[in-house]
């Protein structure tokens, strides 16, 4: 069992539609991350909260807007996306700075475009 | 920017064989982990190295690091039905980014 969770586990969004992903972590880690993952494909990081501060935009389209309310939550806000973003969209996290680098992943959240 | 390349790619088994992925990097690493996704699933850590020549087991899992810390392999002794799933490395590349190699997918046959 993954102490990451992530919810909605499956989504479906037309292209003119805004939804968001929801991702909580109780495991104290001070880092969150958002991975986007296509099929048959290594994971690609996308955003990096550290201490509830982007740290890492690995130059994401707009569409997508992360947010990081508090240290256990990230969300990402999707608008106006495109079917090429139909994947699945894994939020993890770890430690922090000076803490072990393992990163746990949550079970996903597969997004489908239409 | 840094690659993680893994051979192989795919790689079918039957069951009680044993089986090798090798991960190769274009720059030196200052550590490695590997993770492992079952299909439908998400990735799950499953160890780091950090040394020069290091060596790790997990029960018949054996992780090592290569000793100009570029290249790793894990090799896994008597195969079995559970361990079906995509296997992944990954290289650290500044605090918080690790660069994902392309992946193994192993198949066991019984």
């Amino acid at each position: 069992d993954t102490e990451v969770t992530q919810t909605p586990k499956h989504l479906v969004m037309g292209m003119t539609n805004k939804k968001s992903l929801k991702c909580e972590q109780h495991m104290g880690h001070r880092a969150m991350y958002w991975y986007k993952q296509k099929a048959k494909k290594p994971p690609e990081l996308m955003f990096v909260y550290s201490y509830e501060k982007l740290s890492i935009n690995e130059s994401v389209p707009s569409r997508f807007s992360p947010e990081c309310p508090n240290s256990s939550l990230l969300n990402l806000h999707l608008h106006a996306l495109q079917p090429e973003d139909s994947a699945l969209y894994l939020c993890a996290s770890s430690q922090g700075p000076g803490g072990g680098t393992t990163i746990y992943f949550g079970e996903g959240s597969w997004l489908t475009v239409v | 920017g840094q690659q993680v390349m893994q051979i192989p790619q795919y790689q079918h088994v039957q069951e009680g064989e044993d089986f090798t992925t090798y991960c190769n990097s274009s720059t030196t690493l200052s550590n490695i982990q590997w993770y492992k996704q079952r299909p439908g699933g998400h990735p799950v850590f499953l160890i780091q190295l950090v040394k020069s020549g290091e060596v790790k087991k997990q029960k018949r899992l054996t992780f090592q690091f290569g000793e100009a810390k570029k290249n790793s392999s894990l090799h896994i002794t008597a195969t079995q039905t559970t361990d079906v799933g995509t296997y992944f490395c990954a290289g650290q590349e500044g605090t918080y980014k690790y660069i994902f190699g392309t992946g193994t997918r192993l198949k066991v046959l019984a």
